[in-house]
């Protein structure tokens, strides 16, 4: 049982805006600690998309966008593209746990 | 080019062992804290253990203290993950992984993934 939810889906046309949120609480992202979130397909390694809250690394598109608020953070694709279909992991750090943790994962549809 | 190459996964009885290794390239290995992160069939990822540069602080997930070791060996360049008393719960892809800085508490270099297969 994660420490982080998410949303089990979410979908959206291509072009189209989807969010996928995060919510932690006072001991993980409420503490301040940072969200980093992953993108997952079959087969391979999670992929880095946004480190501390808000930063892409080189070379992931400037669609994907992190925000954070109080106890919950969230990642937003904007200008949905078929290729972006996959789940999403956000993660953090939580301070009862002494852990890094995962959320719960989402799966992007694009319809 | 980084590179983290995983080797020593396979099938292994509940109860028993297996060592994985990591051999890394591409990067001076003593500047970074490394991780191991598993991830079991149609699960999410899941953080195992890191380590400090130099070796001398190692951090693990609960559910494997007092079972698994993580070690490094800075001359080799290379990760090591001994795990003993394994579980079926342990069955999963194990990938060796690495931040972006020194100390990231975040994973954005990883290897090709070990699978460990714990199974009678």
């Amino acid at each position: 049982q994660s420490v982080l939810t998410q949303p089990p889906s979410v979908s959206g046309a291509p072009g189209q805006r989807v969010t996928i949120s995060c919510t932690g609480s006072s001991s993980n992202i409420g503490a301040g600690y940072d969200v980093h979130w992953y993108q997952h397909l079959p087969g391979t390694a999670p992929k880095l998309l946004i480190h501390g809250d808000t930063n892409r690394p080189s070379g992931v598109p400037d669609r994907f966008s992190g925000s954070k608020s109080g106890t919950s953070a969230s990642l937003t694709i904007t200008g949905l593209q078929a290729e972006d279909e996959a789940d999403f992991y956000c993660q953090s750090y939580d301070t009862s746990l002494s852990a890094y943790v995962f959320g719960t994962g989402t799966k992007v549809t694009v319809l | 080019e980084v590179q983290l190459v995983e080797s020593g996964g396979g099938l292994v009885q509940p109860g028993g062992s297996l060592r994985l290794s990591c051999a890394a390239s591409g990067f001076t290995f003593n500047n970074y804290r490394m991780s191991w992160v598993r991830q079991a069939p149609g699960k999410g990822p899941e953080w195992v253990a890191s380590i400090k540069q130099d070796g001398s602080e190692k951090y693990y997930v609960d559910s494997v203290k007092g079972r698994f070791t993580i070690s490094r060996d800075n001359a080799k360049n290379s990760l090591y993950l001994q795990m003993n008393s394994l579980r079926a719960e342990d069955t999963a892809v194990y990938y060796c992984a690495r931040g972006l800085y020194g100390s990231s508490g975040y994973w954005y270099f990883w290897g090709q993934g070990a699978l460990v297969t714990v199974s009678s």
